[in-house]
């Protein structure tokens, strides 16, 4: 089992919509999560961390997290082509761990 | 400025020639690390530090070794570099892993070709 899972994609939205992005992690001692954006060929940078069961909003962000369940989100209202990217979800534990990645692509 | 500095940004070398991918943070940061970028595959890591002296395998270490003697450092070494380690490299660096708000730090990214 991977340490780190997302829903593979591409997720394709229109313009003005809701992107949702879903990971799930297995080690139940993970303390952090995180939440990348990866442009082509750059660094990842951090959009979003949340280490406390529930929703945090930033702006057009929001994370969530279920510790319970093992599960953290992060939604993505009124998408712009901008938000087109990859998203990796990250969980520290004893070692940051990455997801594989969702490609989003926002439809103008 | 805090930052993650890796160098080179792009080499191209040849099968079986050792080479060396510098990292270097200004942060203090106890926990480094590098990871490899393949297409399809996310980041996937190489080997981490949890801090001076103190170094562990990742996910993908075969082919690969790192050193940790100062908290600033954390150079990547190829002995024998191969065509299956051509890839995106990042390092990266944050406070000590386990604590709360521990993001992570990341370099510009090295791409390496091996021919």
């Amino acid at each position: 089992q991977k340490e780190v899972e997302q829903n593979s994609g591409p997720l394709s939205v229109p313009e003005g919509a809701i992107a949702s992005l879903n990971c799930t992690y297995s080690d139940r001692g993970s303390q952090s999560f995180f939440w990348y954006r990866q442009y082509s060929g750059k660094s990842p940078e951090l959009i979003m961390f949340i280490y406390s069961n529930g929703d945090k909003e930033d702006g057009r962000f929001t994370a969530q997290l279920n510790k319970a369940s093992q599960y953290v989100s992060l939604l993505i209202r009124d998408s712009q082509p901008s938000d087109s990217a990859t998203y990796l979800c990250a969980v520290m534990s004893y070692k940051l761990s990455f997801g594989a990645g969702t490609t989003v692509t926002v439809r103008a | 400025e805090a930052q993650v500095t890796q160098n080179p940004r792009y080499l191209i070398t040849v099968t079986g020639k050792k080479l060396t991918v510098t990292c270097s943070q200004n942060m203090n940061h106890e926990y480094m690390s590098w990871y490899r970028q393949d297409p399809g595959l996310g980041l996937r890591q190489i080997y981490y530090s949890m801090n001076v002296e103190v170094t562990d395998k990742g996910d993908v270490p075969e082919g690969y070794k790192v050193s940790r003697k100062e908290k600033r450092n954390f150079p990547l070494i190829l002995e024998s570099p191969s065509p299956n380690q051509t890839s995106l490299y990042f390092c990266a660096s944050s406070t000590t892993s386990g604590t709360a708000n521990t993001e992570a730090f990341f370099g510009q990214g090295t791409r390496l070709t091996v021919v």
